[in-house]
């Protein structure tokens, strides 16, 4: 199975900042790969499918990146809502596979 | 507005089959490119992928946990359950119901619509 490795691991910054999270692939996805934000006691939110296109009515703040195995998600300036956990997600290779998620925190 | 929700127990017992039900509104699984998958999240742990089905009843399963599930589909009552055989306490987990992504005709296997998810326990 396509293995999907996040790092790092927690990012810690405040708002305004710009935070870049980002997700390797054990193996070629091409574009198929998409970003979920999850805050606490909440479902996730697809935010970017197939690499770079945001899903409706995600902000232009957040943005995709990456093709094949090194993909990016990049929030340009963070908002207080920002925090939480993001996860990856591949479609190109069955099983369908998920990231162990990168933890963004308020320093 | 699509909306989806779980039901089923919240508490199981080793070895048990666990029967999950996913019941939405807002779109039809007979309606061509839809799809409704299953995705468990163990506390405080990862998202992890385990059943899709597809509005031609085509199924795809996690192959860690294939011989374990099934997933099925009523149309008429806009359902979809998942049978999970032989619990075991590292079962224990959030269990969402989700909708594909589909733009116009085409689905893409994310997930955009969630259920709030069910929390279900294995102990004896």
């Amino acid at each position: 199975e396509t293995v999907l490795t996040q790092s790092p691991a927690t990012l810690s910054l405040s708002p305004g900042e710009r935070a870049t999270l980002s997700c390797r692939a054990s193996q070629s996805v091409s574009s198929y790969l998409g970003w979920y934000q999850q805050k606490p006691g909440q479902t996730p939110r697809l935010l970017i499918y197939d690499a770079s296109n945001r899903a409706t009515g995600i902000p232009a703040r957040f943005s995709g990146s990456g093709s094949g195995t090194d993909f990016t998600l990049t929030i340009s300036s963070l908002e207080p809502e920002d925090f939480a956990v993001y996860y990856c997600q591949q479609r190109s290779n069955w099983p369908i596979t998920f990231g162990q998620g990168t933890r963004l925190e308020i320093k | 507005q699509i909306t989806l929700k779980e039901s089923g127990p919240t508490l199981v017992k080793p070895t048990q089959t666990l029967t999950l039900t996913c019941s939405f509104s807002g779109f039809s699984l007979s309606t061509s490119g839809v799809a409704v998958g299953w995705i468990r999240q163990p506390p405080g742990k990862a998202l992890e992928w385990l059943a899709l089905i597809y509005w031609d009843d085509d199924k795809r399963y996690s192959p860690s946990l294939k011989s374990r599930l099934a997933i099925t589909k009523d149309t008429s009552k806009n359902q979809v359950v998942l049978t999970m055989t032989n619990m075991d306490p590292v079962d224990t987990a959030t269990y969402y119901c989700a909708h594909r992504l589909r733009l116009g005709s085409n689905g893409y296997n994310y997930f955009d619509y969630w259920g709030q998810g069910t929390l279900v326990t294995v102990s004896s």
